[in-house]
């Protein structure tokens, strides 16, 4: 069975610094792929980025950027330029191929200071 | 991106009583869908794969006759909690497959307190 692991349970950052989460993954499938979603205390899961593990180019989405590093099976989340809508709880997600579920780590909680 | 909504967002029920929630998909179809619970300061939980003619698949532990899926068209799942209890109260979210293949959409998720 597939699992996703966040070690970090909260982080902080500075308005406009530069902020990385960690995931690690463990699969024995070579098709998958990866998330990042975010949820504000609205509670909506927003996302952030995927990644199809055949690509070797990280995904980047404006200030949201990712190092996928396959071998080591592992997925951070850079989050550039931090703003304060920035604060969240931030997770990853693997999905296999097909019609699976999404598999969660237990999140992140991302506090932006001012 | 794909649009998925979901109805109610806050339900109060009495013990005892049933509930449905709904969950759309707006702009797309979605063959398969999700189904999770939250627990507060928590992950997702999944609690049953909802497939489009036919019966869900539930996660081990949660109990089928107590939380009733049904996704009779391509654009609309329900979760129904029958005879609610007070441990049932949580944050129930659904989530369906878009496009582009392989991403997973919310819908905005409902809170269920039962009193």
């Amino acid at each position: 069975a597939q699992t996703v692991t966040q070690s970090q349970p909260e982080m902080s950052v500075q308005e406009a610094e530069t902020v990385t989460l960690s995931c690690t993954y463990d699969t024995s499938e070579s098709n998958y792929y990866l998330f990042w979603y975010k949820q504000p205390p609205s509670r909506q899961m927003i996302l952030v980025i995927r990644q199809e593990a055949y690509k070797q180019q990280n995904a980047t989405e404006n200030r949201f950027s990712v190092n996928f590093q396959k071998a080591a099976k592992s997925f951070s989340l850079k989050i550039s330029d931090s703003q304060l809508g920035d604060t969240a709880m931030y997770f990853c997600a693997f999905r296999g191929s097909g019609n699976t579920p999404l598999v969660f780590g237990k999140g992140t909680r991302l506090s932006v200071i001012a | 991106g794909a649009v998925v909504s979901q109805h109610p967002s806050r339900v109060i029920c009495k013990s005892g009583t049933s509930v449905k929630i709904e969950c759309r998909s707006l702009d797309f179809q979605a063959t398969t869908m999700f189904w999770y619970r939250q627990f507060p300061k928590q992950s997702l939980m999944l609690m049953a794969t909802s497939n489009e003619g036919s019966k869900a698949t539930y996660e081990q532990g949660v109990e089928k006759d107590k939380f009733l899926i049904n996704h009779a068209s391509l654009t609309l799942s329900t979760l129904t909690v029958t005879s609610a209890h007070p441990e049932d109260s949580s944050f129930y979210i659904c989530s369906a497959q878009g496009v582009p293949g392989n991403t997973i959409y919310f819908g905005e998720g409902s809170w269920l307190t039962v009193v």
